[in-house]
């Protein structure tokens, strides 16, 4: 069965540290993958995804993710974390051929100051 | 372009009621999905629509019903309110499925089921 895991439900970094959001995923083939933030009380917006062009993906706002076939992983990182960061981020995954997008449980992110 | 839209934003329910949630979306995407959220569980699929005048059920269809008369719209019925459905409900659609095709999210309607 297809199923992703995000291996950390909290996350805390200083401002101005890196992040790293782990992700990892079951799949046939070649999936479709996402990451999404949630910001408190919005709606989910995507950071970026992964097309096969490249497996360093960059996204919005400083974020990358690195797709790694050989560990089934998807990790969303960003050098340098920033206040408007804190959220909740989900790792989504869609087999290919099917109309499935699989949620993660979410990471909640939080940045101290 | 308004996106995703969702109607309403926020709705209090008392067991046993009924309503209606809205989601229109002027992309022309073909698919749109119902999801519920709840803590710790992520989203969960309840209902989805792969064009107009069809629907499917998803993880956690009981106790929903959904209409799709229109390819811009999709709803997500609640015959008879119970506690155990309050939560975020979001809709999303998108061009096509998989394939890196991303979904884009309404803004969420928050549902109290008392």
């Amino acid at each position: 069965a297809q199923s992703v895991t995000q291996l950390d439900s909290h996350v805390s970094v200083s401002e101005g540290t890196p992040v790293l959001l782990r992700c990892n995923y079951s799949s046939s083939y070649s999936p479709s993958l996402f990451w999404y933030v949630q910001h408190p009380n919005k709606g989910l917006q995507l950071l970026l995804k992964y097309t096969s062009a490249a497996t360093l993906v960059k996204g919005i706002n400083g974020f990358e993710a690195e797709f790694k076939k050989s560990e089934t992983s998807f990790h969303l990182t960003k050098p340098s974390a920033h206040m408007s960061d804190a959220a909740e981020y989900f790792c989504v995954v869609s087999p290919s051929g099917t109309y499935k997008y699989i949620f993660g449980t979410g990471t909640r992110l939080k940045v101290l100051a | 372009n308004a996106g995703v839209t969702q109607t309403p934003k926020f709705r209090v329910l008392k067991t046993g009621q009924s309503m209606t949630l809205l989601c229109a979306q002027d992309m022309n995407h073909e698919y749109m999905y119902w999801y519920r959220q709840d803590p710790g569980m992520g989203l969960r699929l309840i209902h989805y629509s792969v064009g107009e005048g069809t629907t499917a059920k998803g993880e956690v269809p009981d106790g929903y019903n959904v209409s799709r008369l229109k390819k811009q719209n999709f709803l997500l019925g609640l015959e008879s309110a119970a506690p155990s459905q309050t939560s975020v409900y979001f809709c999303a659609s998108s061009y096509r499925a998989g394939a890196y095709n991303e979904q884009f999210f309404g803004p969420g309607t928050r549902l109290t089921v008392l």
